[in-house]
């Protein structure tokens, strides 16, 4: 199984709502991927998990907070977001001993 | 630090035609992996190929073949037959120390029936 999955597909967010990305693997991926990516451009690397731990942050902005409850499980937490943030967010996974990474879907995130 | 350069913002190809996708990086690293993903319209991005910068041989899957020229830094993605199914964004990415990938600016395919 390859499969990393992402909810919501969609979401519409006003700049005071709070709300929260959620992905998930069963790979037995040790490493876990945040990435945003504006249209016609290539993804950019938020945030990694690796072990469970936040590994790395790319200097996002903190109204974007990360957690990995579990090597499962990864949540981004979204609040007080900014128009600009509307964007398509992807998740991966990847063994840790490699950087083969496998996406999910994404969440098409629209702020108004 | 890594770069990845994609030269082609867009590509016609006719189905069942062959396509080569030119990709080209640089990199202080002695030990690197070069990669390819396909992103459809759809958003989700699929895992294609690999190639480790030791690996002697240019890896294949399926339809998909990679031509590794260490010595000229290029790593193009070949497409053989291609299928209308192909048309989609394609980017070339190679890992940028541990965990981090850097991705090209992608070359979108379109194939013709």
């Amino acid at each position: 199984d390859t499969e990393v999955t992402q909810t919501p597909k969609h979401l519409v967010m006003g700049m005071t709502n709070k709300k929260s990305l959620k992905c998930e693997q069963h790979m037995g991926h040790r490493a876990m991927y945040w990435y945003k990516q504006k249209a016609k451009k290539p993804p950019e690397l938020m945030f990694v998990y690796s072990y469970e731990k936040l590994s790395i942050n790319e200097s996002v902005p903190s109204r974007f907070s990360p957690e990995c409850p579990n090597s499962s499980l990864l949540n981004l937490h979204l609040h007080a977001l900014q128009p600009e943030d509307s964007a398509l967010y992807l998740c991966a996974s990847s063994q840790a001993s490699t950087v083969e990474q496998y996406f999910g879907p994404g969440t098409r995130l629209t702020v108004t | 630090a890594q770069k990845i350069t994609q030269t082609q913002p867009g590509m016609f190809v006719q189905e069942k035609e062959a396509v080569t996708l030119d990709c080209t990086y640089d990199t202080s690293d002695p030990s690197y992996g070069l990669f390819w993903y396909k992103q459809p319209s759809s958003g989700e991005m699929i895992f294609l190929i690999y190639q480790g910068s030791y690996d002697q041989q240019n890896a294949t899957e399926g339809r998909y073949s990679l031509n590794f020229q260490k010595a000229r830094k290029s790593a193009n993605l070949v497409i053989s037959a291609s299928q209308l199914g192909d048309s989609a964004m394609y980017f070339c990415a190679m890992n940028g120390g541990y965990q981090k990938v850097t991705f090209g600016t992608g070359t979108k395919l379109q194939v013709i029936p």
